[in-house]
């Protein structure tokens, strides 16, 4: 089993491009959760799933979206990137609620946004 | 608004020596959870508690979640170079409903 794959894992953008992020978890976990890590921030939460073709917002999701069009995948989208985004982005899953039970994590996709 | 402080921030000790960090809430917890972040990696669950006063342990590790249940610890015993990297308590968000990560500590080990 690979577990949480995330594709790219590295990407720079100039400011006002677009990007999607990709993670793929072969666990079957109906939840999906996408983090950013900032230095000195700890993991803030941008956006998750509770199953397939359902989405909700987290702590910070102002300038992305996502999308959950398969159980397996769950899609990190930035519209017009900016270098407040400039971050590492981390996908993880859980066969429950992730508050509640052991949250895996992929290897992270490091962002630069110029 | 809730908040999750961990300190200290950074620790560096000589391998053998000991090692705690504690993670404090201003609300009172239903959980936390322990994550372990090594350099350049992700992070990786540790352990789950839940009830008042609860001690767990694992090889070295030594959980504990307060009596209040509005703090909890990790305590590890002579520590070991592959100990190094940042770890991070998490609790559940009135806000949210899911995981708020604290700030984490970072611990160094010098052999």
């Amino acid at each position: 089993n690979a577990g949480v794959t995330q594709t790219p894992k590295f990407r720079v953008l100039k400011t006002g491009q677009s990007m999607t992020l990709l993670c793929a978890q072969d666990m079957n976990h109906e939840y999906m959760y996408w983090y950013r890590q900032d230095p000195g921030m700890g993991l803030r939460l941008i956006h998750y799933s509770v199953g397939e073709g359902t989405t909700a917002k987290g702590e910070v999701p102002d300038g992305y979206n996502v999308s959950r069009l398969k159980k397996q995948n769950f899609l990190l989208g930035l519209e017009s990137a900016a270098p407040s985004q400039t971050s590492v982005y981390f996908c993880a899953s859980s066969y429950g609620d992730g508050a509640y039970n052991e949250q895996f994590f992929g290897p992270g996709t490091r962002l630069t946004v110029l | 608004g809730q908040q999750v402080m961990q300190i200290p921030q950074y620790q560096h000790v000589q391998e053998g020596e000991d090692f705690t960090t504690y993670c404090n809430s201003s609300t009172t917890l239903s959980n936390i959870q322990w994550y372990k972040q090594r350099p350049g990696g992700h992070p990786v669950f540790l352990i789950q508690l839940v009830k008042s006063g609860e001690v767990k342990k694992q090889k070295r590790l030594t959980f504990q979640f307060g009596e209040a249940k509005k703090n909890s610890s990790l305590h590890i015993t002579a520590t070991q170079t592959t100990d190094v990297g940042t770890y991070f308590c998490a609790v559940l968000s009135y806000n949210t409903d899911k995981l708020i990560f604290g700030t984490g500590t970072r611990l160094q080990v010098f052999p």
